[in-house]
């Protein structure tokens, strides 16, 4: 089955411990995405990937770091994280460079609060 | 800067009513334009999108409308079905970014 798997589905942690969401995809996507849903605030883009070791800033990047060393995966990584990155957190993957052309496949999301 | 607006936070149509959802942008750089649709504790699901050269693109029971002019764009749901109650998000592309609105809950009636 086509899937993109986020890890862990709900976190809490507390301000400033390092924290770790994994995000995989089965569809051989070359291109992956991180967003943040806030309420009022709509979908935000953090952070996107269009291939393996090609990353760029999305919208709202302040605070995350991504790498993307395998085509399948699209880890999110939060070095000290802080109370306004509490939010929930989408993994998105899309066949091709042309975003608009193609589905992206998004994931169940990651619900993360940081005390 | 919002670049691309949902003013409608919410709307209740009745099953078997045309629901229209609405958005608008002020970027006239964007090329294409996307629904996506959203259930509780799901990720957002890819339901319809337009290119900027043309003016309607339908799909079974959604149609998706592009004024230029008016830099507006709506979905048609036509009929609505309980099903369809969800939150819909509208999206707009330009090279390899994404700006998604901030979405519209719609509520399906008996």
């Amino acid at each position: 089955e086509a899937q993109v798997t986020q890890n862990p589905r709900y976190l809490i942690t507390v301000t400033g411990k390092k924290l770790t969401v994994t995000c995989s995809q089965n569809m051989n996507h070359e291109y992956m995405s991180w967003y943040r849903q806030d309420p009022g605030l709509g979908l935000r883009q953090i952070y996107y990937s269009m291939n393996v070791e090609v990353t760029d800033k999305g919208d709202v990047p302040e605070g995350y770091k991504v790498s993307r060393k395998e085509k399948r995966n699209f880890p999110l990584i939060l070095e000290s994280p802080s109370p306004n990155q509490t939010s929930l957190y989408f993994c998105a993957s899309s066949s091709d460079r042309a975003l608009a052309k193609n589905i992206q496949y998004f994931g169940a999301g990651t619900r993360l609060s940081v005390l | 800067d919002q670049q691309v607006k949902q003013n409608s936070p919410s709307l209740s149509v009745q099953e078997g009513r045309i629901s229209i959802l609405n958005c608008d942008y002020t970027n006239s750089m964007f090329d294409y334009f996307l629904w996506y649709k959203k259930y509780p504790a799901e990720g957002p699901t890819f339901l319809i999108s337009i290119s900027s050269i043309k003016d309607k693109n339908e799909d079974g029971r959604f149609t998706v409308f592009l004024n230029k002019s008016a830099k507006h764009l709506s979905l048609h749901i036509v009929p609505s079905q309980p099903g369809d109650s969800a939150v819909y998000f509208c999206a707009a592309t330009r090279d390899d970014k994404i700006i998604f609105g901030k979405g519209t809950r719609l509520h399906i009636l008996p």
